[in-house]
């Protein structure tokens, strides 16, 4: 079975920090190319960062120069580094694998973390 | 940056009626747009991908057409479990990718 679990979420101050983690199972997880994407209380969805298999990487604005993107193929995770956090980054934040064909469209998507940014 | 507008913000249909979503574009997308479901407290599940594909385990009553900036999902027949918030999103210009504002489908 594809899975995703994330952990790592908690209650920070505002401009501290968070080190969200993401580990799959069931497929290939080196071949993937793959994102997170968050939801803030009662909002829709926000993509946040994206990695490819072959690392490339992308940022949303909002997060560029806080947040950063990493793998680790030997322990089949994912990562995201939260630096100088906003009470705007309140959110659950979903680790999701970007489709094999449709790239980087997130097809599998794990549970969620939750993280609250506030004083 | 591309924006998604989704219509209706909300769809109050009964089981069995046939529901019909919209998503428009503010440029063209060409056919990279996706279609999710999610539940209360549940992550988005994809439904259909580029336009018309649906995604792995996904049934037939769901179907996605369109092109360009004009996209709609179908529920061809609603079942119970189909009530739900629905969203559009595009991989046509990236990054970043974009989301609609969401439709919420509730039981009338």
């Amino acid at each position: 079975e594809v899975q995703l679990v994330e952990s790592g979420g908690g209650w920070v101050q505002p401009g501290g920090s968070l080190r969200l983690s993401c580990v799959a199972s069931g497929f290939t997880f080196s071949t993937y190319n793959m994102n997170w994407v968050r939801q803030a209380p009662g909002k829709g969805l926000e993509w946040v960062s994206y990695i490819s298999s072959s690392t490339s990487i992308y940022y949303a604005d909002s997060v560029k120069g806080r947040f950063t993107i990493s793998r680790d193929n030997a322990r089949n995770s994912l990562y995201l580094q939260m630096n100088s956090l906003r009470a705007e980054d309140t959110a659950v934040y979903y680790c999701a694998r970007g489709h094999s064909s449709s790239w980087p469209t997130p097809d599998v998507w794990g549970k969620g973390t939750t993280v609250i940014v506030s004083s | 940056e591309i924006v998604l507008t989704q219509s209706p913000a909300t769809l109050s249909l009964s089981p069995g009626e046939r529901a019909t979503l919209s998503c428009r574009a503010s440029q063209s997308v060409r056919n990279y747009l996706a279609w999710y479901q999610q539940k209360p407290g549940q992550a988005p599940r994809l439904l259909i991908y580029d336009a018309s594909n649906r995604a792995t385990g996904i049934p037939a009553r769901f179907s996605g057409s369109g092109s360009g900036t004009d996209f709609t999902l179908t529920i061809s027949s609603l079942e119970p479990e189909d009530f739900a918030v629905y969203y559009c999103q595009q991989r046509s210009n990236w990054p970043p990718i974009t989301f609609g504002q969401g439709t919420r489908l509730e039981i009338k």
